[in-house]
């Protein structure tokens, strides 16, 4: 079956500490999404990629990185600089027929 | 920056009734999604209904576009428990490729 698979669905990270979700696709889409949901909100734009090797920040690119080194990949990385990085994670790709999602990544600061 | 916006914020109906729910943009689009999400996952894409359309229809859903007055809606009949969810209107810009803008959600309870 193909989709985009998100690791892990739930991630804890102490104060100063960089994390890195993971987001696999196996669809081949060019193009891949980071967004960021907080509670009863619509999704943020973080990061995208429309190939390999080009990403584009977002609305809220500070405190996050990305890569694209794969095709299937687009890893986020949650850097210290991000101030309130507790927030739920959706990764997506993108075809003719519109987004697939992951089912997300629950980070929480602790 | 949001281009969607979706109305009304909550939505709360009984088995059997139909909802509706709205979603207006701020500029010219080539394609508006409608997507839904249950608590805690990611979303799942429901329709797609591009500018040169006015109705589209799938299932129980039907989604309407009216490019002139720059809003959209989705219509889902016979609601059942099931389809208790958020229900987000996505649209792109044109001329800004594949990046779709996410409104803040309908929260849709249908009560059995």
């Amino acid at each position: 079956d193909g989709g985009i698979t998100q690791s892990p669905k739930y991630l804890f990270r102490k104060e100063g500490q960089n994390v890195t979700l993971s987001c696999e696709q196996n669809l081949n889409h060019d193009a891949m999404y980071w967004y960021r949901q907080d509670p009863g909100q619509g999704l943020r734009l973080i990061y995208y990629s429309q190939i390999v090797n080009d990403f584009q920040k977002g609305d809220i690119a500070e405190g996050y990185s990305v890569s694209r080194e794969k095709k299937e990949s687009f890893p986020l990385t949650v850097t210290s600089a991000q101030k309130n990085p507790t927030a739920f994670y959706l990764c997506a790709s993108s075809g003719r027929a519109g987004y697939t999602f992951g089912s997300g990544t629950r980070l929480t600061v602790v | 920056s949001q281009q969607g916006e979706e109305d009304p914020q909550a939505l709360s109906i009984q088995e059997g009734e139909n909802a509706t729910m709205n979603c207006s943009y701020k500029t010219s689009i080539n394609n508006l999604q409608w997507y839904r999400q249950n608590s805690g996952r990611g979303l799942v894409h429901l329709i797609l209904i591009r500018s040169n359309e006015r109705e589209k229809h799938s299932g129980r859903l039907r989604v309407t576009l009216d490019t002139s007055k720059k809003s959209s809606s989705l219509l889902i009949t016979a609601s059942r428990a099931a389809d208790t969810a958020s229900y987000f209107c996505a649209t792109d810009k044109s001329g800004a490729g594949n990046q779709f803008y996410f409104g803040t959600g309908t929260s849709l309870t249908v009560i059995p």
